[in-house]
């Protein structure tokens, strides 16, 4: 997890709020990809982004669901009009040239009252 | 669709003994195979991996084993330690065009007795 940061590491959103989770990668580091952990279950793929650039986003919902890794700055996932089922454990993995090797943060959970 | 499974939620092991955890998958492309430790309130910590071109990897006190043809993995640790007490997963992956997303298993909760 060293070098990984996410913040903020807990947020609480009302239904209808935007909820906005970033993920600032190891040195060095320019694949990010963002996993989504529900209760009870393993980690999901969310979507993978390189430096300005969405790669692969297959895991992604279709709607309100948003991510940007723009040139300078933070990786930033975006949650608009959050509802309950939004509620869960976003962690983002980082990558230099290995991609096989993927260093996480300590996520960041979300909780939609 | 769970393409990487961990049937066993839980497992209880008394200090010293040996630990094993399994993990099924379902996809003949995935080519490369992880444990992740993962402590509370904490992200995954890599801990041992595997390529399909092996069928073990020893790490100290963690081995992982691979049978491609049974598309089962299993992680041994030993001796089992309290501090292994943590909630481990398995991940595949397959490198693409499209990068390399892991596909992670539900996690078995190990707890090591003292």
């Amino acid at each position: 997890n060293a070098g990984v940061m996410q913040n903020p590491r807990h947020l609480v959103r009302r239904r209808g709020q935007e909820a906005r989770l970033r993920c600032s990668p190891m040195k060095g580091h320019s694949h990010v990809y963002w996993y989504r952990q529900l209760p009870e279950e393993g980690l999901k793929f969310m979507v993978y982004l390189q430096k300005e650039n969405i790669i692969d986003e297959s895991g992604m919902p279709k709607e309100r669901f948003s991510a940007e890794f723009p040139k300078e700055g933070p990786s930033i996932l975006r949650i608009q009009q959050v509802v309950r089922g939004d509620s869960a454990a976003y962690f983002c993995a980082t990558s230099g040239q290995n991609l096989y090797e993927q260093y996480f943060g300590p996520g960041t959970r979300l909780t939609v009252t | 669709d769970q393409q990487v499974k961990q049937n066993s939620p839980s497992l209880s092991v008394q200090e010293g003994r040996i630990s094993i955890l399994n993990c099924d998958y379902t996809n003949s492309m995935f080519d490369y195979f992880l444990w992740y430790k993962k402590y509370p309130a904490e992200g995954p910590t890599f801990l041992i991996s595997i390529s399909s071109i092996k069928d073990k990897n020893e790490d100290g006190r963690f081995t992982v084993f691979l049978n491609k043809s049974a598309k089962h993995l299993s992680l041994h640790i030993v001796p089992s330690q309290p501090g292994d007490s943590a909630v481990y997963f398995c991940a595949a992956s397959a490198i693409g065009n499209t990068g390399n997303q892991f596909y992670f298993g539900t996690g078995t909760s190990l707890t090591v007795i003292p």
